[in-house]
């Protein structure tokens, strides 16, 4: 089955300890990117990548590191986390870039406290 | 950051209804367009990508048309049903970076039996 997985999906951490969520695809796609939503401010690109070794900051990457090492995992890295980066984040991918369908994992709930 | 916006914000139609959403973006620098449905606690699924000026796209009751000169998109629903009860989310893309999204803040629409 096509999918993009993520976890955790649930965590609850403290401020300062660093974590890392995974995002993985079984879809050999290129494109991967991470989204954080917040009430009232809908969804917001962190980073994103085109291929494997490129990335790039989308408008939120404030506080976040990724890598894109192999083509199917694209971990979000929060060296060290504060209580704003509590969220939702998505990690999702497409085909040869976001001009086609992307598709989304399940979603992340982060709370920092 | 792109100004990307949606009206109406929320929408309470009764079932049989047929509605519109609007969905703005700049019309300089396009690259693509995608729309969303979002129902609550799952993830964005992919409805229609849009990429070029005049696309009109359609699944089962719900379609798309696309006007980038003017920088809008609409999305239909006829006959809505219960279970057309979501966010609808647009996502653009420009072009100068266009691994970059800019998403909408949505419209949830809420259809009553």
């Amino acid at each position: 089955e096509a999918q993009v997985t993520q976890n955790p999906r649930y965590l609850i951490t403290v401020t300062g300890k660093k974590l890392t969520v995974t995002c993985s695809q079984n879809m050999n796609h290129e494109y991967m990117s991470w989204y954080r939503q917040d009430p009232g401010l809908g969804l917001r690109q962190i980073y994103y990548s085109m291929n494997v070794e490129v990335t790039d900051k989308g408008d939120v990457p404030e506080g976040y590191k990724v890598s894109r090492k192999e083509k199917r995992n694209f971990p979000l890295i929060l060296e060290s986390p504060s209580p704003n980066q509590t969220s939702l984040y998505f990690c999702a991918s497409s085909d040869k870039g976001p001009r086609n369908t992307i598709y989304f994992g399940e979603g992340s709930w982060l709370t920092v406290v | 950051i792109l100004n990307v916006e949606q009206s109406p914000q929320s929408l309470h139609v009764q079932e049989g209804d047929s509605t519109n959403f609007t969905c703005s973006f700049p019309s300089s620098n396009f690259y693509a367009l995608h729309w969303y449905r979002w129902e609550t606690a799952k993830s964005p699924e992919a409805l229609f990508v849009m990429t070029l000026n005049g696309d009109e796209k359609k699944k089962g009751r719900i379609s798309a048309t696309l006007n980038t000169k003017e920088g809008y998109s609409y999305l239909y629903i006829k006959g809505s049903q219960p279970e057309d009860s979501a966010t609808y989310l647009c996502a653009s893309l420009p072009n100068t970076n266009a691994g970059k999204s800019t998403f909408g803040d949505g419209t949830t629409l809420t259809v009553k039996p």
